[in-house]
């Protein structure tokens, strides 16, 4: 089993370019997140989703996009992006009932120029 | 609200035991998480224990949780090198699909 794949691992983008967060899991978990990791702030939830078809924001959803376009993948959307959207991004995923811990990516390393 | 609170860095000696803090703020979490990330990499579970427990037991890990307190511990005995990472807490409030809330990691430094 591969878990939860992110792609890309590295991306550089200019201010102002889009771009997408690719996130899939193969556990058949119901909820999957988004959170961005900066120095110093540990995680901060972007956006979840807590069953397919439902997005909810998230601590610091703005500049952020979602699409759960099935129930294996979560794809997060920087229309615009901004030198503060530096960060590392991690895309997690949890069965959603009982003990549900969160499984974790690998996470996408972003730097905005 | 929900807020959880860990001191950002610790450092041991290789065979010490290690003890990590966390406090975290509400009262209806009902499972709390020990997470471990290594540099480069994503998170790791690496314990938990459920709200009506007052510790767990796993090799090396024990978990504390007082709850009058709101207080965390998670405490690795025989520190190894291999043990060098960042440390997160986390807390689940009320339902499965509510998402982690997180605090913000101790870095644990082992040295040999």
């Amino acid at each position: 089993n591969a878990g939860v794949t992110q792609t890309p691992k590295f991306q550089v983008l200019k201010t102002g370019q889009s771009m997408t967060l690719q996130c899939a899991q193969d556990m058949n978990h119901n909820s999957m997140y988004w959170y961005r990791q900066d120095p110093g702030m540990g995680l901060r939830l972007i956006y979840y989703s807590a069953s397919e078809g439902t997005t909810d924001k998230g601590e610091v959803p703005n500049g952020y996009n979602v699409s759960r376009l099935n129930k294996r993948e979560f794809s997060l959307r920087l229309e615009s992006a901004a030198p503060s959207q530096t960060s590392v991004y991690f895309c997690a995923s949890s069965v959603g009932q009982g003990r549900a811990e969160a499984f974790f990516g690998q996470g996408t390393r972003l730097t905005v120029v | 609200g929900e807020d959880v609170e860990q001191s950002l860095f610790l450092s041991v000696r290789e065979g010490d035991s290690s003890v990590i803090n966390c406090t975290y703020t509400d009262s209806s979490s009902t499972y709390l998480y020990w997470y471990k990330q290594e540099p480069g990499a994503g998170l790791q579970l690496l314990t938990y224990i459920f709200s009506n427990m007052d510790m767990k037991q796993d090799q090396r890990l024990t978990v504390l949780l007082n709850k009058k307190d709101k207080h965390l511990s998670l405490r690795i005995a025989d520190t190894q090198t291999g043990d060098s990472a960042i440390y997160f807490c986390a807390e689940r409030l009320n339902s499965g699909n509510t998402p982690l809330v997180f605090g913000k990691g101790t870095r644990l430094s082992v040295i040999a």
